[in-house]
């Protein structure tokens, strides 16, 4: 059981918006900042938002943004594209466990 | 930027591996580094951080006491000692970059991953 909380699947039609949920607590999205990661199957994660600015690294599309509203954040992809069909982690460093944790995941399919 | 893991393999249970990283690309010993391993079919779970000057290491608890993070700054080199190993330490390891100051978040690059089969 991941301590940050992510739906297992989401999914939406080319062109639609989606958001990925992440829940925790005080003690990591609370006072922390959040990172988002991409993986497609049989890739390495890749950073799509980061800091609590929400900073994409540079050769993410602005379609990838990120939130944060006390214990949880969200990424929204919006004009949603086949490519976009990964999963997608959440990230947080944790002040109780002292150490980063991740969500679970989110498998997107893009129908 | 590149980071590039080599050292997995198949290894019976109760047994050692050293997996490393190889890094270039940038200024290595000005980050911090981690390792983050992957179960087949699970997610990402983090398993150690060592700060930019080695003086920093931080375990996750499934590995705490059997796992030891090092890195040699002259080589640019990171490196995971894994002993004791079990069958749930199968999976894909990964090393990745940390932030230029502190030792958190985020991981802005990763390398592409090497396995690690524990079975007897």
């Amino acid at each position: 059981q991941s301590v940050l909380t992510q739906p297992p699947s989401a999914s939406g039609t080319p062109g639609q918006r989606v958001t990925i949920s992440c829940s925790g607590s005080n003690s990591n999205i609370g006072s922390n900042a959040v990172s988002w990661y991409q993986q497609v199957p049989g890739m390495a994660p890749k950073l799509l938002i980061y800091n609590y600015n929400h900073l994409r690294p540079s050769g993410v599309p602005d379609r990838f943004s990120g939130s944060r509203s006390g214990t949880s954040a969200s990424l929204a992809i919006s004009g949603l594209q086949s490519e976009d069909e990964a999963d997608y982690y959440c990230a947080a460093w944790d002040d109780r466990l002292h150490s980063p944790i991740f969500g679970g995941g989110t498998t997107l399919t893009v129908l | 930027v590149q980071l590039v893991e080599s050292g997995g393999g198949v290894v019976q249970p109760g047994t050692s591996l050293r997996l490393s990283c190889a890094a270039s690309g940038f200024t290595f010993s000005s980050y911090a580094m981690h390792w983050v391993r992957q179960a087949p079919g699970k997610g990402l779970e983090w398993v150690a951080l060592i700060s930019y000057d080695g003086t920093i290491k931080f375990y996750a608890d499934s590995v705490k006491g059997r796992f030891t993070i090092s890195r040699d700054n002259s080589k640019n080199t990171l490196s995971l000692q894994m002993n004791s190993l079990r069958p749930e330490d199968t999976a894909v390891f990964y090393c990745a970059r940390g932030p230029q100051s502190g030792y958190d978040l985020p991981f802005d690059y990763w390398g592409q991953g090497t396995l690690v089969t524990v079975s007897s």
